[in-house]
């Protein structure tokens, strides 16, 4: 009930492709969903984050597209630059439970070709 | 890193020996969070903080113990470390306002021998 699913485990594509990474989860009470952007030696960074009364989230080249029927989630990177290549967390919380603690997926190793 | 500093960045420490790692931030938040990073598992709650000298347990807690005397300083102990506690370890903070949105500090990378 509490897991994060993510997929892929990691992924390739070329400069200007368009990576698309996806999280499932069980829980339905989960009501907030981030997603982080680790670079190697650095702590993960807060992305982007969308909330389940809405269907789709922009920020930049970023976009969270969520389907609470399906219980799914998944970040889409347009116009992707090598500068992108980093590893990428998905999470849910549900506000107020305790502490409104974090669940996160896996991780997802994104690497883009010139 | 959002006014956090973490304390030693590396360390390599030997099987038996008690490690404390320090967590700093300057952004007076009042939640307080330690993560463990490993390969296969990504980031993993070990245990939490909620305000001065309130703490909980979190998914990965047993072999760890933490304390909390001032708002901005979160130590996490080892009391007795373990080859199986090498890992990178985060802190996180959060205001705990609407959302929770965290906040990551850089790491410290533990290697017990």
């Amino acid at each position: 009930q509490q897991q994060v699913k993510q997929s892929p485990q990691s992924l390739i594509v070329q400069k200007g492709g368009i990576p698309i990474i996806n999280c499932a989860y069980e829980n339905t009470a989960f009501d907030y969903f981030p997603w982080y952007q680790q670079f190697p030696g650095k702590g993960p960074a807060l992305l982007i984050a969308i909330r389940p009364d809405v269907s789709e989230k922009k920020e930049g080249r970023f976009t969270i597209s969520f389907n609470k029927s399906a219980k799914q989630f998944s970040l889409h990177i347009m116009d992707s630059q090598p500068g992108d290549s980093a590893t990428y967390f998905c999470a849910a919380s549900i506000y107020g439970g305790s502490q409104g603690n974090l669940i996160f997926g896996k991780g997802t190793k994104l690497s883009v070709k010139p | 890193d959002a006014g956090i500093t973490q304390s030693p960045r590396h360390k390599v420490t030997e099987t038996g020996t008690p490690v404390t790692l320090r967590c700093h931030q300057t952004e007076n938040h009042r939640y307080m969070y330690w993560y463990r990073q490993d390969p296969g598992h990504g980031l993993r709650l070990i245990h939490y903080s909620y305000g001065v000298k309130d703490t909980d347990k979190g998914e990965v807690s047993d072999g760890y113990s933490v304390s909390r005397s001032k708002t901005e300083d979160f130590l996490l102990t080892l009391e007795s470390a373990t080859s199986s506690q090498t890992s990178v370890y985060f802190c996180a903070i959060s205001q705990g306002t609407t959302y929770n949105e965290q906040f990551f500090g850089p790491g410290t990378r533990l290697t017990v021998l």
